[in-house]
């Protein structure tokens, strides 16, 4: 079946620095890819999507990219602050359907003072 | 944000009972889903709901799975009779309408069957 993967289950980085999480996904008919954050004791948050009608889109200090060739999409977090660190889910869904977010496994990310 | 609200927390019972998970969706939204993750495991969908009807499940719905929303109060997920393997956090999310539309989660509710 449809597999969303997220490559780090970990990342540390200091205050100030960009954050990279990379997520890779196998079925080529997705074209709806959203980033839920998810902190301690707290439900998912949405916090950024992009549409397979683009490579890419930013909101202030979160930037998504699309490499639809190598079906793999990424969130960058650009001048981190500490209230960044949570864990962040990537998820996957095809046309028609984001109904059926395919998720991956999550990372958590920690950024330190 | 829009606010979708979840409870129990966490709902501790035996295997065997019933169980109803309950989920406040935001006011507006007109579709209604339940995703399911077992601790270390990706979040996977159950159930979307839609106008009084299920519209899609997955092969995790099983049959002691049911969903309701009686006039607009709580959207439900029953579990008749639970199991071992129900044991997961439930996920209740709910969106505006059409494709392409956000889902706003709740927090989860930890469900433990003994």
């Amino acid at each position: 079946g449809e597999k969303v993967e997220q490559h780090e289950s970990t990342l540390s980085v200091r205050e100030g620095d960009s954050a990279v999480i990379n997520c890779t996904y196998t079925d080529t008919a997705s074209s709806y890819f959203p980033w839920y954050k998810q902190e301690a004791g707290k439900g998912l948050h949405f916090v950024i999507d992009i549409r397979s009608n683009v490579d890419r889109k930013q909101s202030q200090r979160l930037i998504v990219l699309l490499d639809k060739k190598a079906k793999r999409f990424s969130l960058h977090i650009t001048a981190t602050q500490p209230e960044d660190s949570a864990i962040y889910f990537c998820a996957a869904s095809t046309a028609g359907n984001t109904r059926k977010l395919i998720f991956g496994l999550g990372t958590t990310l920690q950024v330190q003072p | 944000g829009p606010k979708v609200l979840q409870i129990p927390s966490h709902q501790i019972i035996d295997m065997g009972q019933m169980v109803t998970l309950n989920c406040d969706p935001v006011s507006n939204h007109l579709y209604f889903y339940w995703y399911k993750q077992i601790l270390g495991q990706q979040m996977e969908f159950l159930v979307n709901f839609y106008n009084g009807k299920v519209m899609e499940k997955s092969k995790l719905f099983k049959d002691q799975f049911s969903v309701e929303r009686p006039d607009g109060s709580y959207f439900t997920l029953k579990i008749q009779p639970t199991a071992l393997e129900d044991s997961a956090v439930y996920f209740c999310a709910s969106s505006t309408g059409a494709s392409a539309e956000t889902l706003y989660f709740g927090s989860g509710t930890r469900l433990t069957v003994l």
